[in-house]
């Protein structure tokens, strides 16, 4: 079974300060992976996602995560925290040739000035 | 160019009531999907069409919940009756198709938030 795991259900960091999410996947096949943001009252939005290449992915507003395959990880990163950066993190695997995505439960990110 | 739209944006009934939801994908997006979020969790998928097939339903109830996408374009959402458990925010998402366009991502609209009385 495709399954996607966010150990943390909130993080907290101060503004300025590096943060990660967190992201683990299980799946059969190859992996295609992707982090979504929510922000209150709106619906996903897209922030980066890996499919071949290069293991360190770079997306929207600062964002980079990094595909390690040995440890099936997929953590989301950034160097310096922003306040407008909290929100809430969803990670997504999509298998195959399908177009299906199973996401994980969500990490809330509290930056604080 | 316009994004995944939904409506209505919120909408209260009381229990044993039907309710549907609207969505129009972006333009040429031949893959739809609906999803249930409850609050501070993760997507749901529901259904999942290619055009006007749906090619994944196995998450649907089926005793109380139908979809639609007639043309291949739009679609629908439909609860009948609606029960209390239902209350939840009901997303949809559209991404083109896979064989031709590559690994995207969805794309996903603003969601309607459900409360059931």
């Amino acid at each position: 079974a495709q399954s996607v795991a966010q150990p943390e259900d909130q993080v907290n960091v101060a503004e300025g300060n590096p943060l990660t999410v967190k992201c683990t996947y299980s799946v059969s096949g190859n992996p295609y992976l992707f982090w979504y943001v929510q922000y209150p009252n709106r619906g996903l939005q897209f922030l980066l996602k890996y499919i071949t290449g290069d293991n360190l992915v770079k997306g929207s507003y600062g964002f980079e995560a990094e595909f390690n395959k040995s440890q099936t990880s997929f953590h989301l990163k950034k160097p310096s925290a922003l306040v407008s950066d909290s929100a809430l993190y969803f990670c997504a695997v999509r298998v195959g040739n399908f177009n299906k995505f199973y996401f994980g439960s969500g990490t809330k990110l509290n930056v604080k000035p | 160019e316009a994004g995944v739209v939904q409506s209505p944006r919120y909408k209260i009934i009381e229990k044993k009531q039907p309710v549907a939801f609207w969505c129009n994908p972006i333009s040429g997006h031949n893959t739809l999907y609906w999803y249930l979020q409850n609050l501070g969790q993760g997507p749901e998928l529901l259904i999942r069409y290619e055009n006007e097939e749906a090619v994944d339903d196995s998450q649907l109830p089926k005793d109380r919940f139908s979809a639609e996408r007639l043309k291949g374009v739009d679609s629908t959402l439909k609860i009948q009756p609606a029960e209390l458990g239902d209350s939840a925010v009901y997303l949809c998402a559209s991404s083109p198709r896979a064989a031709t366009t590559g690994y995207n991502e969805q794309f996903f609209g603003p969601g309607t938030r459900l409360t059931v009385l």
